[in-house]
């Protein structure tokens, strides 16, 4: 069975400009949830979909929106993009009962220049 | 504020000895329990999970945790260290809203275990 998968893995964004991950989660999973891992801040939760609405939502800015789609595929869109907006981005999908493990892609590791 | 506790920031351990990363929460309610490694450049692998029932749990790689409610606590453990061992290691608890668990995440700093030969 196929890992999550998140691309791209690695992106280089000048400030001001946006930029949308994407994530394809397990087959089968209707779970998918974002978080930001920083070095100052450690894991931080973003958001989770589950069958394609937003079932929990973190402590961030507007700037930072997802979406899913009926495939369970997942994107999440940071706009006007700030120098601390620099990090790994990991997603991790899961069946969606609350009581089950999530599994984790590689990352997509933003930079803002 | 829901919150987790990893107080050491690095645990040193020689191989073949037995190792302890901790970790206290601070959640109300009944959260589930979880520990995750990173190694470098790479996402989270799930280790095991508290849910409910017996107090010791078992996981991958020989890893085991300890659940202890009465000190909000979920130490990870293994009886014999591997260098490969060597990783980043995270304690989660799902956030509770309400008198329910929900599928947000909240991570303690993390805990890099350094196993020398």
């Amino acid at each position: 069975k196929a890992g999550v998968t998140q691309t791209p893995r690695y992106l280089i964004k000048t400030r001001g400009q946006q930029v949308t991950l994407s994530c394809s989660p397990i087959s089968g999973h209707r779970s998918v949830s974002w978080y930001q891992q920083t070095p100052g801040q450690g894991l931080q939760f973003l958001f989770e979909y589950f069958s394609e609405t937003q079932r929990n939502k973190g402590n961030f800015p507007g700037r930072f929106s997802g979406r899913q789609f009926s495939n369970s595929r997942s994107e999440m869109n940071v706009s006007t993009l700030e120098l601390g907006d620099s990090a790994l981005y990991l997603c991790a999908s899961s069946p969606g009962q609350v009581n089950t493990e999530a599994f984790f892609g590689q990352g997509t590791r933003l930079t803002v220049v | 504020a829901q919150s987790v506790a990893q107080p050491e920031d690095q645990v040193n351990v020689a191989e073949g000895n037995p190792l302890t990363v901790k970790c206290t929460y601070s959640v109300s309610g009944n959260p589930y329990l979880f520990w995750y490694v990173q190694y470098p450049n790479r996402g989270l692998q799930f280790l095991l999970k508290y849910i409910t029932g017996d107090n010791l749990v078992k996981g991958s790689y020989g890893f085991e945790a300890e659940f202890n409610k009465s000190q909000t606590s979920f130490h990870l453990k293994k009886p014999s260290a591997l260098v490969s061992d060597s990783a980043l290691y995270f304690c989660a608890v799902s956030a509770v809203r309400g008198s329910s668990n929900t599928g947000k995440l909240i991570f303690g700093q993390g805990t890099t275990l350094q196993v020398k030969p």
